[in-house]
């Protein structure tokens, strides 16, 4: 079934540990893109990438890397996690296109204690 | 800055009809989307508003008015399922989408 899909469903993380979600489509879609949701709030952009080998930061990009090695994978990478970055993470994909709607992922729901 | 407002939270019974408003002010305007978000799963694309008027699926329309600042989303013939939070989000003239926090909707029998 064509998607996307992340990984892990849910991590319980001790602050100052490094974690890495993972995120892969199978869409051949250009455009990729890291949001977290927090209660209260508007989904907000960590990091995006317009096509394979380039990327660029977001609202919120602070603690947060990826890479876009490829089409398919579109990791986000928490260097030393805080409790602050606990929420909810979506990885999301479009083909790029101005009225192209975003195709989301199941979510990442990460802890930091 | 840039702003979206939606309601926090509406109450509907189930076969009647509801409209969920969404202001916003942003730096340019190049399209309005909104999403169908159920408690703990991944947001769904509903409808995309880019001209003035209404757009109608089956049961969902979203209206847009440009000059007002304004879109809607109709949901008619209620059912239980569409018990969900309703996300509304506009491209702005940097093709960056600005989100709002949503707006929970609350299906009764």
């Amino acid at each position: 079934i064509a998607g996307i899909t992340q990984a892990p469903t849910s991590q319980i993380l001790a602050a100052g540990r490094r974690m890495t979600l993972r995120c892969t489509q199978d869409m051949r879609h250009n455009a990729m893109y890291w949001y977290r949701q927090d209660l209260g709030l508007g989904l907000r952009l960590i990091h995006y990438s317009n096509t394979a080998g380039t990327t660029g930061k977001g609202e919120v990009p602070d603690g947060y890397s990826v890479s876009r090695a490829n089409t398919d994978d579109f990791p986000l990478t928490l260097a030393s996690a805080v409790p602050s970055q606990t929420s909810v993470y979506f990885c999301a994909s479009s083909d790029g296109q101005d009225n192209s709607p975003l195709h989301f992922g199941n979510g990442t729901r990460l802890t930091v204690t | 800055g840039q702003n979206i407002d939606q309601p926090t939270e509406m109450t509907a019974t189930e076969g009647a009809i509801v409209q969920i408003n969404c202001t916003y002010q942003t730096s340019g305007f190049n399209g309005l989307f909104w999403y169908q978000q159920h408690a703990g799963e991944a947001p769904t694309f509903l409808s995309y508003n880019v001209l003035d008027g209404l757009e109608e699926k089956g049961r969902f329309s979203s209206f847009l008015s440009r000059s007002k600042g304004y879109s809607y989303l109709l949901l008619k013939e209620l059912q239980m399922k569409d018990s969900a939070s309703y996300l509304c989000a506009v491209m702005d003239s940097n093709y960056q989408l600005i989100w709002g926090a949503g707006t929970k909707l609350i299906i009764k029998p």
